[in-house]
């Protein structure tokens, strides 16, 4: 049973260009979070995905950022003129349907966005 | 606000001690607490999941849930080298249909020397 699959693992950018990361959520899992990590500090939230819907995003810079889970397909992150200080390990997890099952969000193993 | 303090550390233990981590929260109605464990460039890995006041056991690691002092804990027993690592608290408001995210902390680096 594949688990949360993040790609790239690894992505470098240069400043003023578009940065692209995908989320595919663990079998079953209609649910996706996204999490910033700078170094050295922890996880932040960012948003919070159904399928076609955007539950919360209070954690969204306001500009550049957006996210997006459609029908079919991973969800994505999308940044938009990166900066330097968006340099940092992005992190998708996942969780089943709330009813009869438990809320645990579970990681997928990140990618590290590095801004030149 | 709601905010999940945690002992940055770092939090040194010799091979085969007990390695208390703990964690404070705010907010009152939080219903949902997680320990992950995170070695360094990884992701985090769920470690527990406690709802109720009390404790929780699994293998070497038993969490602690006191809600009216709001914090929550984690114990490893017979800690392994193994266990170095960064621990992160996190906390959920309440489960049902509420926001599903997650207030983490800043985590506890803990280093378990030979």
């Amino acid at each position: 049973n594949a688990g949360v699959m993040q790609n790239p693992r690894h992505l470098v950018r240069r400043r003023g260009q578009e940065a692209r990361l995908r989320c595919s959520p663990m079998k079953g899992h209609s649910h996706v979070y996204w999490y910033r990590q700078l170094p050295e500090e922890g996880l932040k939230f960012m948003v919070y995905l159904q399928k076609e819907n955007i539950i919360d995003e209070s954690g969204m810079p306001k500009e550049r950022f957006s996210a997006e889970f459609p029908k079919e397909g991973p969800s994505i992150l999308r940044i938009q003129q990166v900066v330097r200080g968006d340099s940092a390990a992005y992190f998708c997890a996942s969780s089943p349907p709330l009813a009869g099952s438990t809320d645990t969000q579970y990681f997928g193993p990140g990618t590290r966005l590095t801004v030149l | 606000q709601k905010e999940v303090e945690q002992n940055s550390g770092p939090l040194s233990v010799p091979e085969g001690a007990i390695a208390s981590l703990n964690c404070t929260y705010s907010d009152r109605v939080s219903q949902s607490f997680f320990w992950y464990r995170q070695y360094s460039g990884k992701s985090p890995e769920l470690i527990m999941s406690i709802y109720s006041n009390g404790d929780k056991e699994d293998g070497r690691f038993t969490a602690q849930l006191n809600k009216a002092s709001q914090y929550v804990s984690l114990l490893i027993r017979d800690s392994q080298p193994s266990d170095s690592a960064t621990y992160l608290c996190a906390v959920k408001p309440y489960r049902g249909s509420t926001l599903g995210r997650l207030y983490f902390g800043r985590g506890t680096q803990l280093t378990v020397w030979p």
